[in-house]
């Protein structure tokens, strides 16, 4: 069974802060994917990374996938309050197997 | 473009109830999920569908059904429902096999309480 462990679980910061949230795993996957879910919503795709090493960046959000395809990072620079909320990573194994293996997420809260 | 829509938003029930929760999607995407989320556990698979009629059973599938009659709806029913099924229920759709890297596409939410 594929895990994907993230960490922390919560993060509460002021506005401004830099951040990094993690998600770890033992398994290879061809892709990995992170989500964003604001309270009352459903998980909304923020990025997908594909290559081993690969680096995207969203406005201030930087997202990098582990040499080896089996981590991922997420990087925000000068949190906002609008960036409060759930953030969840996701792996896809590839293949036949159209299953998303997904993390338990890291809750951010930025405060003003 | 709607995306996708889930119906209805919020539902109580009393024990041993049944219901049918609704995902539609415009997308014309062949896959189809069902997923709950609870709190500490993550979201949960509970049935999908790779296309028109056909549906799989994924991580926790006992207690529910689901359809897939037609290739933009699917539906995911309780025929007696229990306080175990209390949670947010998402219904997610993706291009599936057309798609390298499976990105999948979320609704709402319907937050079902059983009593």
């Amino acid at each position: 069974t594929q895990l994907l462990e993230q960490s922390p679980q919560f993060l509460s910061i002021q506005e401004g802060e830099n951040l990094t949230v993690y998600c770890n795993s033992s398994s290879v996957f061809s892709s990995l994917q992170w989500y964003r879910q604001e309270p009352g919503e459903g998980p909304v795709l923020l990025v997908t990374v594909v290559t081993g090493g690969e680096v995207k960046k969203l406005k201030r959000l930087t997202f990098q996938f582990g040499d080896a395809r089996k981590d991922s990072s997420l990087h925000i620079t000068a949190a906002q309050p609008g960036d409060t909320g759930l953030y969840l990573c996701a792996g896809n194994s590839g293949g036949s197997n159209y299953k998303l293996t997904f993390g338990k997420g890291t809750l951010l809260t930025v405060n003003p | 473009n709607a995306g996708v829509t889930q119906t209805p938003k919020f539902r109580v029930l009393k024990t041993g109830q049944s219901m049918t929760l609704l995902c539609a999607q415009d997308m014309n995407h062949e896959y189809m999920y069902w997923y709950r989320q609870d709190p500490g556990m993550g979201l949960r698979l509970i049935h999908y569908s790779v296309g028109e009629g056909t549906t799989a059973k994924g991580e926790v599938p006992d207690g529910y059904n689901v359809s897939r009659l037609k290739k933009q709806n699917f539906l995911l029913g309780l025929e007696s429902a229990a306080p175990s099924q209390t949670s947010v229920y998402f219904c997610a759709s993706g291009r599936g096999g057309l798609s390298l890297y499976n990105e999948q596409f979320f609704g709402p939410g319907t937050r079902l309480t059983v009593l």
